[in-house]
């Protein structure tokens, strides 16, 4: 059975702070990997990674995907209060039953 | 385990057939959502449902239909489609209030729909 797992769950942070999410995944027939910020409103897409230690970035954002060991990790430097949000984190096939499995997000809340 | 589920997982279609989605989600949310997701392109919002009425549509071709007849379910019509339609195409439900805010978002599993 396909699966994302996200780690951790919520986190607290101060202003300034890195912070590191993480995101694991099973997934039969991997054809992408997407983080999206999600707010209380429509969702943001940040990065689709298809490559293996291809960094992306995005301002303070970043992103990198190791398809051996099946996971990625999301990095947000010098954090802001605006950057309080949930993460999700979804794996994409090609093939199998669903299209698309996220995994049940991260909660980052950056305080002041 | 999901609280919005979507069929069909898989579509591939003509482009003079007509087809269906279907979104549905047990959460109890009274404000549903269609989303397109093409190939290394953000996620587009198509359609905003809020207490069964349509409250946004985001210059979405005729050629895709929505109807929501319940705030448990949605659909998304379409007719005539184009092969640049092909995408992965997101349900998500949420709860709202009249004013037009939501909360978060939660996604079904998505339809893969390809136009032949």
């Amino acid at each position: 059975e396909d699966k994302v797992v996200q780690s951790p769950l919520s986190l607290v942070v101060h202003e300034g702070d890195t912070v590191t999410l993480n995101c694991s995944y099973e997934v039969t027939n991997f054809r992408s990997l997407l983080w999206y910020k999600q707010e209380k409103k429509a969702p943001t897409f940040l990065f689709m990674l298809t490559s293996s230690g291809i960094e992306k970035k995005s301002g303070r954002l970043s992103s990198i995907l190791d398809k051996k060991e099946l996971f990625s990790i999301l990095n947000i430097t010098a954090t802001q209060t605006g950057d309080s949000a949930v993460y999700l984190c979804a794996v994409e096939a090609s093939t199998g039953n669903t299209p698309l499995v996220f995994g049940k997000g991260t909660r980052l809340s950056v305080i002041a | 385990e999901t609280g919005v589920t979507q069929t069909p997982r898989h579509l591939v279609m003509g482009m003079t057939n007509k087809k269906s989605l279907k979104c549905e989600q047990h959460l109890g949310h009274n404000a549903m959502y269609w989303y397109k997701q093409s190939a290394k392109k953000p996620l587009e919002l198509m359609f905003v449902y809020n207490f069964k009425e349509q409250t946004e549509n985001n210059s979405v071709p005729s050629r895709f239909s929505p109807e929501c007849p319940n705030s448990s379910h949605l659909f998304l019509h379409l007719h005539t489609l184009q092969p640049e339609d092909s995408a992965l195409y997101l349900c998500a439900s949420s709860l709202a209030n009249p004013s037009g805010s939501s909360y978060e978002q939660y996604f079904g599993p998505g339809t893969r729909l390809t136009v032949t």
